[in-house]
C-alpha cells in the first residue's frame, strides 16, 4: 500500500564505502526527485529524474549517482562515502498535471550514518 | 532564485487552542504553488495542505488553513484546536511551476519550524 517506498530505513556503514539506497513509487508518477536532510534539518534537491532522463542535477558531488531502471523507480548510489554524507536521503514523486509538475509525495526517508 | 524564509524556529502552543507559524518567500516568478509540510518525530514527511499562486481564495484542510498574500509574498499556516498529534517540525515550501527550466519541479523548503503542543 506503501504509496512511495525506500530501502533500506538506516544505514551505517565505515567511510570510503559505496553503498545504494533504493526508492519506488507505486503512483504512476513520472517524476522522481532526492532530497538530503542535513543534521540541522534542512531539506536540499539533490537530483530529478522525469520519465527516466535526468532533468534537476544541483551542485551535487560526483560521488552521488542517480539512476532510474524505469519511472517507478530511482536509486541513488554513493562512492566512496565520508562523514559529511550522514544525512536522511528522501526520495519523492510527483505528476506532470496541466499545470506542471504538481505535489510532490515523499518516502519514509533513509538515515545513513558514516562513521 | 527563489528563497524560503520560516522566521520562527520554534512555537509551543496549548491543546485545544490556534497557532500561526510565519512563512516569507521570494520569487520572480507568477506560477507557483506552496506547500506547508509536517514532519513528525517518525522523520515521515507529510503535506498538510497545498496553495495555488493563481487562486486567491485561501486554502483549507480541516484545522488547517493558510493566509495567503500574494503581494507581501506571505504565506502562513494556521492550525485551529491544535492536537498533541500537531507536534512536529512544520515546513514551508515553494515550486514554480512551467514546462522546462532548471528550477522546474524544483521543490525550495525554509528551515522549518518546531511546534510543540502541550496538554
Amino acid at each position: 500500500d506503501t504509496a512511495v517506498s525506500q530501502t533500506p530505513k538506516y544505514l551505517v556503514t565505515q567511510m570510503g564505502n559505496d553503498k545504494s539506497i533504493k526508492c519506488e513509487q507505486n503512483l504512476g508518477h513520472d517524476t522522481m526527485y532526492w532530497y538530503k536532510q542535513d543534521s540541522k534539518k534542512f531539506l536540499k534537491i539533490m537530483f530529478s529524474y522525469n520519465n527516466k532522463e535526468l532533468i534537476i542535477n544541483e551542485t551535487v558531488p560526483n560521488r552521488f549517482s542517480p539512476k532510474s531502471p524505469d519511472k517507478a523507480h530511482l536509486n541513488l548510489h554513493i562512492n566512496s562515502l565520508e562523514l559529511g554524507d550522514s544525512a536522511v536521503y528522501f526520495c519523492a514523486s510527483s505528476h506532470e498535471g496541466l499545470a506542471g509538475l504538481e505535489t510532490q509525495y515523499f518516502g519514509p526517508g533513509t538515515r545513513l550514518l558514516v562513521l | 532564485a527563489q528563497t524560503v524564509t520560516q522566521s520562527q524556529p520554534e512555537m509551543s502552543v496549548q491543546e485545544a487552542e490556534t497557532v500561526t507559524l510565519s512563512c516569507t518567500y521570494d520569487t520572480s516568478e507568477n506560477n507557483y504553488y506552496l506547500f506547508w509540510y509536517k514532519q513528525p518525530p517518525s522523520r515521515q514527511m507529510i503535506l498538510v495542505i497545498r496553495q495555488e499562486a493563481y487562486k486567491q481564495q485561501n486554502a483549507t484542510e480541516n484545522r488547517f488553513s493558510v493566509n495567503f498574500q500574494k503581494a507581501a509574498k506571505s504565506f502562513s499556516l494556521k492550525i485551529s484546536d491544535s492536537q498533541l498529534g500537531d507536534t512536529a517540525m512544520y515546513f514551508c515550501a515553494f515550486v514554480s511551476l512551467g514546462t522546462g527550466g532548471t528550477s522546474y519541479g524544483k521543490l525550495t523548503f525554509g528551515q522549518g519550524t518546531i511546534l510543540t503542543v502541550h496538554p
